[in-house]
C-alpha cells in the first residue's frame, strides 16, 4: 500500500465548477500537508499549506484536513482554464522537507 | 526571494553516458536541498536530500550521486546512465530558512535516455 494515494483522473470540467481533488494516507505520523499545482514541463509550485485539522482558504481555494480518516481535499470554487493542471497532494512529518507526494490529479477546465 | 536555477532544462543523453545537473539557490543561506524525480504521469520521488556542505543522504538505491561542493549548489550525477534514469529532476529548497515543512521548487531538467 503506498503511503500517499491520490485519485490521477484525468479530471474534467465546464468553467465556474466545483472541483474537489482528495487524497487518503496511511502514516499517522504526517502532520504537514500541502497542494501544489504544476503546469506542464514546469516546477510544482505550491498553493496551500496547512498542519491542522480542519479548513483553510485562500481566494478561491480551500484546503481540507482530516486526520482522524486520513484524508485531505482540495476545493477549487468558480474554476478556471488557467487552473487546468495536475495537482499534487504532499504531506510530511517532520519539518525538514521530506515531503511524500500523491500521485497528481490532471485538470482541465474547458470554457 | 528564493530563487532555485536548474540547468540545463531539457538533456537528451545516450545510455552509458554520464551525466551531471545542477542546482543553486539564491536569497538564502544554508538552505537544506533536496532532489526529487518525477516520472511521466507520476508523483516525486525523493531521491538525495543534503542538510549542508558535503552531507548527502540518499532516500532510494539507484544509479545516481549527488553532491553539494558549496553551502548554495547542489549537483545529481551518474557515471553510466540506464533508460530507467529518465524523468523529471526538481531540486527543491524549503521556503523558509530551518524548514517549516513547504519545498520551493525549481523549474526542472527533463532527461531522456535512449
Amino acid at each position: 500500500q503506498k503511503e500517499v494515494e491520490q485519485d490521477p483522473g484525468p479530471l474534467s470540467v465546464p468553467e465556474g465548477a466545483i472541483v474537489s481533488l482528495n487524497c487518503t494516507y496511511s502514516n499517522s505520523a504526517f502532520q504537514y500537508f500541502m497542494w501544489y499545482r504544476q503546469y506542464s514541463r514546469k516546477g510544482p509550485e505550491l498553493l496551500m499549506y496547512t498542519y491542522s485539522s480542519g479548513n483553510k482558504e485562500d481566494g478561491r481555494f480551500t484546503a481540507q484536513v482530516d486526520k482522524s480518516s486520513k484524508y485531505i481535499s482540495l476545493f477549487i470554487r468558480d474554476s478556471q482554464p488557467s487552473d487546468s493542471a495536475t495537482y499534487l497532494c504532499a504531506m510530511s512529518g517532520s519539518s525538514y522537507g521530506k515531503l511524500t507526494f500523491g500521485q497528481g490529479t490532471i485538470l482541465t477546465v474547458h470554457p | 526571494s528564493q530563487t532555485i536555477h536548474q540547468w540545463p532544462a531539457t538533456l537528451v543523453q545516450p545510455v552509458g553516458s554520464p551525466l551531471s545537473l545542477e542546482c543553486t539557490v539564491e536569497g538564502t543561506s544554508n538552505p537544506n536541498l533536496y532532489w526529487y524525480r518525477q516520472a511521466a504521469g507520476r508523483g516525486l520521488q525523493l531521491l538525495f536530500y543534503s542538510v549542508g556542505i558535503g552531507q548527502i543522504s540518499s532516500e532510494v538505491p539507484q544509479n545516481l550521486s549527488a553532491s553539494r561542493p558549496q553551502d548554495r549548489q547542489f549537483i545529481l550525477s551518474s557515471k553510466k546512465l540506464l533508460l530507467s534514469d529518465s524523468g523529471f529532476y526538481l531540486c527543491a529548497s524549503p521556503r523558509e530558512a530551518g524548514g517549516t515543512g513547504e519545498l520551493f521548487f525549481g523549474e526542472g531538467s527533463r532527461l531522456t535516455v535512449l
